[in-house]
C-alpha cells in the first residue's frame, strides 16, 4: 500500500531536549516536505527536498533541520525545541515538484512544555 | 513573499445547500491544488488545475482556475454530511521555485 509514515504520532517533550520526527515513503517519490499546522494559520511549509542531498527552506524553517540521505526518508529534527514549536506536523511526498498530487502522512502532534 | 488568501475561514450550511470557498494569490501561479482534511485526519488531494480558465468537476464538486491564474474556487452543490472537513488550496509559484503556499483553509460544517 502506497503510504507516507510518520513517527511518532504523538509526542510531549520538554524545552531544549532534541527530538527527531521520522518520515518515510514507499512510492519512490522525489519531492518531500514538512509542514506545520496551527489554528488560524493553516499549513505552512518548513523545509522541502527535491531529491537526495537536496534540501531547501520553506516559509518557517527557523528552529528546524532536515536531512535527505536516502530517497525514502526525510526526518525533521528539532535541536532545541521551544514551546512555540508546539504544533501538528505533517510530512508529504509527491512524484514531482508541484505538478503532481502530494501524499500526506498521518501527522505528529507535538507538545513542548 | 507569495501569499494565498482563502475565504471564508468557516462556513456552516444546512445539508442540501451549496458551498463555495475562494482562493486569491498575490502572484501568478503555475498551478493550484485542492485538498480536503477530515476532522482529526490528514490532507487528501482532490484535484489540480493548471490551465488559465480551467474548470473541472468531480460529482458535486466544481473547481475553477481564474483567467489570470491568480484565483481559484471550489463549489460544492447540495452538501452532504460527508462533505464536512477543511478545504485547502495550495498554490505553486511560477518561475521554477519549488515552494508551495497553502491557503488558511475553509472549515465546512454541514448541519443535518
Amino acid at each position: 500500500e502506497a503510504q507516507v509514515t510518520q513517527n511518532p504520532r504523538y509526542l510531549i517533550t520538554v524545552t531544549g531536549k532534541k527530538l527527531t520526527v521520522t518520515c518515510s515513503q514507499n512510492m519512490n517519490h522525489e519531492y518531500m516536505s514538512w509542514y506545520r499546522q496551527d489554528p488560524g494559520l493553516g499549513l505552512r511549509q518548513i523545509y522541502y527536498s527535491m531529491n537526495v542531498e537536496v534540501t531547501d527552506k520553506g516559509d518557517v524553517p527557523e528552529g528546524y533541520k532536515v536531512s535527505r540521505k536516502e530517497k525514502r526518508n526525510f526526518p525533521l529534527i528539532l535541536e532545541s525545541p521551544s514551546p512555540n514549536q508546539t504544533s501538528l506536523y505533517f510530512c508529504a511526498s509527491s512524484l514531482g515538484f508541484g505538478n503532481t498530487e502530494a501524499f500526506f502522512g498521518q501527522g505528529t502532534r507535538l507538545t513542548v512544555v | 513573499g507569495q501569499q494565498v488568501m482563502q475565504i471564508p475561514q468557516y462556513q456552516h450550511v444546512q445539508e442540501g445547500e451549496d458551498f463555495t470557498t475562494y482562493c486569491n494569490s498575490s502572484t501568478t501561479l503555475s498551478n493550484i491544488q485542492w485538498y480536503k482534511q477530515r476532522p482529526g485526519g490528514h490532507p487528501v488531494f482532490l484535484i489540480q488545475l493548471v490551465k488559465s480558465g480551467e474548470v473541472k468537476k468531480q460529482k458535486r464538486l466544481t473547481f475553477q482556475f481564474g483567467e489570470a491564474k491568480k484565483n481559484s474556487s471550489l463549489h460544492i452543490t447540495a452538501t452532504q454530511t460527508t462533505d464536512v472537513g477543511t478545504y485547502f488550496c495550495a498554490g505553486w509559484m511560477i518561475g521554477g521555485y519549488q515552494k508551495v503556499t497553502f491557503g488558511i483553509g475553509t472549515k465546512l460544517q454541514v448541519i443535518p
